[in-house]
């Protein structure tokens, strides 16, 4: 089976620039979930998607974030402007389903913000 | 908002050695609870998960875990530590499948 699909891998740009993450998660699954994980510390959720329809995202900085899940497959978070504090590694999950709980992560994109 | 608090950032222990890392979450209401680990250079991936029923949840790789409702806890427990499990070990707690929050990690390093 598949994993969860990340890219790039890595990413360098200056603050005030835009940058795009893609996702792609293991085929059948439902559930999609993106994490911002800061060196440090834990991963953070920013955003859940339940198919193509978000179930939480309290914590999604909206005034410079943007996600979206077309077609209820893959997924692209967007920062536009980045700023220095957006340096993270972006961590895309999936699962069966929202009541399956069990989340498969993908290797993650780093991100420095320079 | 629920919040995770891990008690160790770094452990280090000798092979053999025996394992707990403790766990605190914040919120009162029914919680669902997790384990995941992060292998050097590897993915997040769940050890064990306690969603209802017996508190003492088995996990892969002879991991363990118990739920304490009273004391708010769900520490990570292992018998005899290998060099294998050095990783970073992460607590999470979600509410009915969504409010996933995870602590931040206790990195374990087995001497061998």
């Amino acid at each position: 089976e598949a994993g969860v699909a990340q890219s790039p891998r890595y990413k360098i740009i200056e603050k005030r620039q835009s940058v795009a993450f893609w996702c792609n998660p293991i085929s059948g699954h439902a559930t999609l979930y993106w994490y911002q994980q800061i060196l440090g510390q834990g991963p953070k959720l920013l955003i859940q998607f339940q198919n193509n329809g978000v179930v939480d995202d309290s914590q999604l900085p909206k005034d410079r974030f943007s996600a979206e899940r077309l077609k209820g497959v893959d997924s692209t978070l967007k920062i536009q402007p980045a700023k220095l504090e957006d340096s993270a590694v972006y961590l895309c999950a999936s699962s069966l389903s929202q009541g399956s709980y069990e989340q498969y992560f993908g290797p993650g994109t780093r991100l420095t913000v320079t | 908002a629920q919040s995770v608090s891990q008690h160790n950032h770094h452990v280090i222990l000798s092979e053999a050695a025996s394992l707990e890392l403790g766990c605190n979450y914040s919120y009162g209401g029914t919680v669902n609870l997790f384990w995941y680990v992060q292998y050097p250079g590897q993915h997040l991936q769940l050890l064990l998960k306690y969603f209802s029923g017996d508190p003492l949840v088995k996990g892969i790789k002879g991991f363990e875990a118990e739920f304490i409702k009273s004391k708010f806890s769900f520490n990570l427990r292992k018998p005899s530590v290998q060099w294998s499990d050095t990783a970073e070990y992460f607590c999470a707690v979600s509410r009915d499948g969504q409010n996933f929050v995870f602590g931040p990690g206790t990195r374990l390093s087995v001497l061998p």
